[in-house]
């Protein structure tokens, strides 16, 4: 089955670090892009940025120069490590299968960041 | 950045009736290839997104006949021949032409 499954969400105070990780399973994960999107509560979805085949990455403006995505083919794995958290940065993170053009095929089940003091 | 732009923000439909979402872009989502890099996406109460249609009127694998994408340039619709109870969740439009990739605001289809 083809799975993306997203963890190591939690509560973390304003300021901290957080690395989330995806975890491909089904396909040959070095094959694809990987696109991270978030979902703040009760709003729409947010594009957060991309990790191409061959790693490289472009990144929204809002977390440009605190996230950094990066992949790790060999085990199937592509991280968002995130830095100087803010309180808006509170939402669920979702991984996602880049297809472009042909869309976010496959999403992973999320998981929620909490930044509060 | 394109910004996206849904109506309605809410659709109330009755079982076995029509339901049409609009979607326009602040600008051309025409690539130089000849396509339209326009996304539809699904997120079911509770659940992850799910593509519906990718490059404006393709049906991702799996997806119903009911469901269909159409338009050009920077206006374009998704729409369901005959909405059933398991149709009920947020519809986006996002588009795909460059970075920032952006979304509409959400049309949450209801069952009436």
């Amino acid at each position: 089955e083809v799975q993306l499954v997203e963890s190591g969400g939690g509560l973390v105070q304003p300021g901290r670090s957080l690395t989330l990780s995806c975890t491909a399973s089904g396909f040959s994960f070095g094959d694809y892009a990987i696109s991270w999107f978030r979902q703040a509560p009760g709003k729409g979805l947010e594009w957060i940025g991309f990790i191409i085949s061959g790693g490289t990455t472009e990144n929204a403006a809002s977390v440009k120069g605190r996230f950094t995505i990066s992949r790790e083919d060999s085990n199937g794995i592509a991280y968002l490590q995130m830095n100087s958290l803010k309180t808006e940065d509170t939402g669920v993170y979702y991984c996602s299968r880049d297809r472009r053009p042909f869309g976010m095929d496959v999403w992973g089940q999320g998981t929620t960041v909490t930044v509060s003091s | 950045d394109i910004v996206m732009t849904q109506s309605p923000v809410s659709l109330p439909v009755t079982p076995g009736e029509p339901a049409s979402i609009s979607c326009r872009s602040s600008q051309s989502l025409l690539h130089s290839n000849g396509h339209t890099y326009l996304d539809w996406y699904l997120q079911k109460p509770g659940k992850s997104p799910q593509l519906l249609i990718y490059l404006g009127s393709n049906r991702a694998s799996g997806v119903p006949d009911r469901f269909s994408g159409s338009g050009s340039g920077t206006d374009f619709s998704l729409q369901i021949s005959r909405v059933e109870a398991g149709d009920v969740g947020v519809y986006y439009c996002m588009q795909a032409l460059q970075t920032p990739r952006t979304f509409g605001q959400g049309t949450k289809l209801e069952i009436k």
